[in-house]
């Protein structure tokens, strides 16, 4: 199994330019998520979903939008790109959507920044 | 509503000597805590995690942590640091059964001396 696969590693984009962020899993989980890691915050949860076609907001979901249109696949959209928006973006995978203490399986992450 | 804090944003250790990173929690709800580590240029690991079925909680690479929910913390320690455990821990807690989501604290930045 590959895990949880993201790409790209690294993106550079200038302000107001639209990207999307891939995310795959090949363990057939549920359960995935995007989160921003900026520094002294941890993570921050901006979408989540916990099945195709189902998605919801997380703590920090304005400047992004998301869609699941496969168990497979969770990809992450900016659609105008902000300086603000510049962080490491993770995704993470679990099994189950109705358990609370499933571990979640995090991808290597993409580096963005907006100049 | 849940949240965690983590005690000091970085801690240095000599090779040897006793880890101890500290995360208090907050929860409404019985929480399930988590420890990841991360190292550079990497995403997050799972250490280990408690679900309830027993207060001390024994992780990879020899850590572990204990809950203790009359002081509202789940500290992690490691008897022994070696130079590999170098990199930044993060707590988190899950229990927000509405989102199934990790709310993790800032982090602490693990530094092993020589």
């Amino acid at each position: 199994n590959a895990g949880v696969t993201q790409t790209p590693k690294f993106q550079v984009l200038k302000t107001g330019q639209s990207m999307t962020l891939q995310c795959a899993q090949d363990m057939n989980h549920e359960y995935m998520s995007w989160y921003r890691q900026d520094p002294g915050m941890g993570l921050r949860l901006i979408h989540y979903s916990v099945g195709a076609g189902i998605t919801d907001q997380g703590e920090v979901p304005n400047g992004y939008n998301v869609s699941r249109s496969t168990t497979e696949d969770f990809p992450l959209r900016l659609l105008s790109a902000a300086p603000s928006q510049t962080s490491v973006y993770f995704c993470a995978s679990s099994y189950s959507k109705s358990s609370v203490h499933n571990e979640q399986f995090f991808g290597p992450g993409t580096r963005l920044t907006v100049l | 509503a849940q949240s965690v804090t983590q005690l000091g944003s970085h801690v240095s250790v000599s090779e040897g000597a006793l880890v101890l990173l500290r995360c208090n929690y907050s929860s409404s709800v019985p929480p399930y805590l988590f420890w990841y580590v991360q190292y550079p240029n990497q995403g997050l690991q799972l250490l280990l995690k408690y679900t309830s079925a027993a207060t001390l909680v024994k992780g990879i690479n020899g850590f572990e942590a204990e809950f203790k929910k009359s002081e509202t913390s789940f500290h992690l320690t490691k008897p022994s640091a070696h130079m590999s455990d170098a990199a930044e821990y993060f707590c988190a807690v899950s229990g927000d059964t509405g989102r199934r989501a990790l709310t993790f604290g800032s982090g602490t930045r693990l530094q092993v001396q020589p």
